[in-house]
């Protein structure tokens, strides 16, 4: 059963820390994905990445940043956390060949205090 | 502007009806669209992909049409059940490349017995 795994579901962090959220598939996936989700905005990217070291910004980027060292692990970095950065965070990968469906991992409820 | 519009109020139907729901698109050429399932508290789940080249698919008791001519799909659930209550999400690729998916916000479907 292909699996995306998220490290934590639920978090919370003051303002100004710095935050790691990571992201690990197992399905030897090409393509790799960070959203946030907030209601009535619907799923937004905030970056990608189709290989390792490489990244791209999606479409909001600002006050995140990714690494991408193994294939199989991409991580969200919050620099410094900010309380309009509480939101649902979710991981996905995706194959390069094939149907590009995108499997999704269980999210992290981020809350910024 | 590009936007994707989905129905935000959810919709109610009743136990053995068809549920009909709606994706509209303005300003995107997408080469596919997808459908997703999402149950409170967890990521996305892949249903169905339509290129733009096919007019309908089928899986088991769910239906995806698209017309590239109106900008629209519809997703249709027959029989419903009450296990099909969640909400659905549609996803058309942004035409950028790296199989980057634009989400729309997602319609809720309850399904009463």
């Amino acid at each position: 059963d292909v699996k995306v795994t998220q490290s934590s579901r639920y978090l919370v962090k003051r303002t100004g820390e710095k935050v790691f959220l990571e992201c690990v598939q197992d399905m030897d996936h090409e393509n790799m994905f960070w959203y946030r989700q907030d209601p009535g905005l619907g799923l937004r990217l905030i970056y990608f990445s189709y290989d390792v070291k490489m990244k791209e910004k999606g479409d909001i980027p600002e006050g995140y940043s990714v690494s991408r060292e193994k294939k199989e692990r991409f991580s969200l970095i919050l620099e410094s956390a900010s309380t309009n950065q509480t939101s649902m965070y979710l991981c996905a990968s995706s194959r390069v060949l094939g149907i590009p469906e995108q499997y999704f991992g269980p999210g992290t409820r981020l809350t910024v205090t | 502007s590009q936007k994707i519009e989905q129905n935000s109020e959810a919709l109610n139907i009743q136990e053995g009806k068809t549920a009909t729901l709606t994706c509209n698109y303005t300003n995107y050429s997408p080469a596919y669209l997808q459908w997703y399932r999402q149950d409170p508290g967890r990521g996305p789940v892949f249903l169905l992909l339509i290129r733009e080249n096919e007019k309908e698919k089928r899986k088991e008791r769910l239906k995806v049409t698209f017309d590239t001519t109106l900008k629209q799909s519809l997703f249709h659930i027959t029989a419903s059940q009450p296990a099909d209550s969640a909400t659905y999400l549609c996803a058309l690729d942004s035409d950028t490349g790296f199989q980057k998916l634009v989400f729309g916000t997602g319609t809720r479907l309850l399904v009463s017995p």
